[in-house]
């Protein structure tokens, strides 16, 4: 079956610093890739669409200069996170479509950032 | 805008029992509806995906029911194991802008006790 691949699954960086996140897929070429972020005992908020060979799309109160997206190839997608600070310490997953089947999303395993 | 909810927040039942997650919508203008599991610190494993033009699907031990008109789908867990203590999404595939994404509910966190 498809597979998203997240990397990494955890880090902890020092206040300032940037942080980026790999997600992959492994089997299917996905011109559309999602990014959510989830606070403890929260749902998962989508944060952007990351779209193949062009800038992505934003949900409201999300900071595009922060939160960088690049959707370079068919099978990356990764997501910066610009001089990080503890608030944005979080669980971000991504997700994938593969194109061949009705399923519309696959899910990583997520990363859990932590912002020290 | 749409909006997911679900209950309850936490459930505890014994091993051998059956149970029902609910979940609810506010737009029944939805694709699809899909039920996730996700383990403590862990990425979302997908259990059943229900189409809009479903009423229910089928896995094993586990049944998701839609119901469009009121805005409902229920998740239920037949002969529940230790195994199955997860915390478990509710999420609704809606028209959001230019295209559709998934709207997730906080979820159920469930608790089998052995």
């Amino acid at each position: 079956g498809a597979v998203v691949s997240q990397h990494p699954s955890r880090v902890i960086c020092k206040s300032g610093t940037s942080v980026k996140i790999e997600c992959r897929s492994l089997d299917f070429q996905a011109t559309t890739m999602f990014w959510y972020r989830q606070f403890p005992k929260q749902s998962l908020m989508l944060m952007a669409t990351s779209n193949e060979g062009s800038k992505a799309t934003y949900e409201q109160g999300v900071e595009k200069d922060k939160f960088l997206i690049n959707h370079a190839s068919l099978t990356l997608s990764t997501l910066t996170v610009t001089s990080a600070h503890p608030e944005d310490s979080s669980f971000y997953i991504c997700s994938a479509r593969d194109p061949r089947d009705n399923s519309p999303l696959h899910f990583g395993n997520g990363t859990r950032l932590t912002v020290t | 805008k749409q909006e997911v909810t679900q209950i309850p927040a936490a459930l505890s039942v014994p091993e051998g029992e059956n149970l029902v997650l609910n979940c609810s919508f506010t737009d029944s203008a939805i694709y699809n509806l899909q039920w996730f599991r996700q383990d403590p610190g862990k990425g979302l494993t997908s259990l059943l995906l229900i189409q809009s033009s479903q009423r229910e699907q089928t896995s094993g031990r586990l049944n998701a029911s839609l119901d469009k008109s009121s805005g409902r789908s229920t998740l239920y867990i037949a002969a529940s194991q230790p195994g199955d203590s997860a915390t478990y999404l509710c999420a609704a595939w809606s028209k959001v802008g230019s295209q559709g994404n998934l709207i997730f509910g906080k979820g159920t966190k469930l608790s089998v006790k052995p």
